[in-house]
């Protein structure tokens, strides 16, 4: 059974620019939610698909978008990279088999995002 | 307004002995909680949950206990060993919510 996967590893990028972070979910899992953690902080939930949808969405702005694809992977995209945007990102699949019910959701490795 | 809270940011215990873990909520809407360990350059790794139907949940060395009244769990490791050495995160989702509340973790170190 694969894990969940995250590319790339680590990612520099200026302010201004735009950023894609990739995840493959779990064997068997159709949900995926992506977190922010900063220094020293918990992860921040972000956003979460399931089956392709957006399934609710924590408080972070609109340039903050994301995809998920029928094979359950999924993307996260920056606009407008913004200094405060630094952060390890997280992703995490699960499988829901009610939308919104109880699940534990399993992490991958993150990209550590350096903007400067 | 944080929601979960983890009011010890480090603990420190001799291998062998037990480690206990706290961790305090506010919202009543949470159901369902879970302890994840996080090791530096890694993401952070499930360990343990527990539903509000229960009081307490047990898997090998790993204990979560659940005081509703009080909004609080806790995470007793025993017997600890070095290689639990890691951050902690309490984490909690509810009601219509989907998303995992996480707290800022402890960092737990356990002396040979």
């Amino acid at each position: 059974e694969t894990g969940v996967t995250q590319s790339p590893t680590h990612l520099i990028k200026t302010r201004g620019q735009q950023v894609t972070l990739r995840c493959s979910s779990q064997s068997g899992h159709n949900t995926v939610s992506w977190y922010q953690q900063a220094l020293g902080q918990g992860p921040q939930f972000i956003f979460q698909y399931y089956r392709e949808e957006e399934n609710g969405r924590g408080n972070f702005p609109p340039r903050f978008s994301g995809l998920q694809f029928p094979n359950y992977s999924s993307e996260l995209n920056v606009n407008a990279l913004e200094l405060d945007d630094s952060a390890l990102y997280l992703c995490a699949s699960s499988n829901s088999q009610l939308r919104g019910g109880p699940n534990t959701q399993y992490f991958g490795p993150g990209t550590r995002l350096t903007v400067l | 307004d944080q929601q979960v809270k983890q009011n010890s940011p480090s603990l420190s215990v001799q291998e062998g002995r037990i480690s206990i873990l706290n961790c305090d909520y506010t919202n009543s809407m949470f159901d369902y909680f879970l302890w994840y360990k996080k090791y530096p350059a890694e993401g952070p790794t499930f360990l343990i949950s527990i539903s509000s139907i229960k009081d307490k949940n047990e898997d090998g060395r790993f204990t979560v206990f659940l005081n509703k009244s009080a909004k609080h769990l806790s995470l007793h490791i025993v017997p600890s060993q070095p290689g639990d050495s890691a951050v902690y995160f309490c984490a909690a989702s509810g009601g219509s919510n989907y998303k995992l509340t996480f707290g800022k973790g402890t960092l737990l170190t356990v002396n040979p």
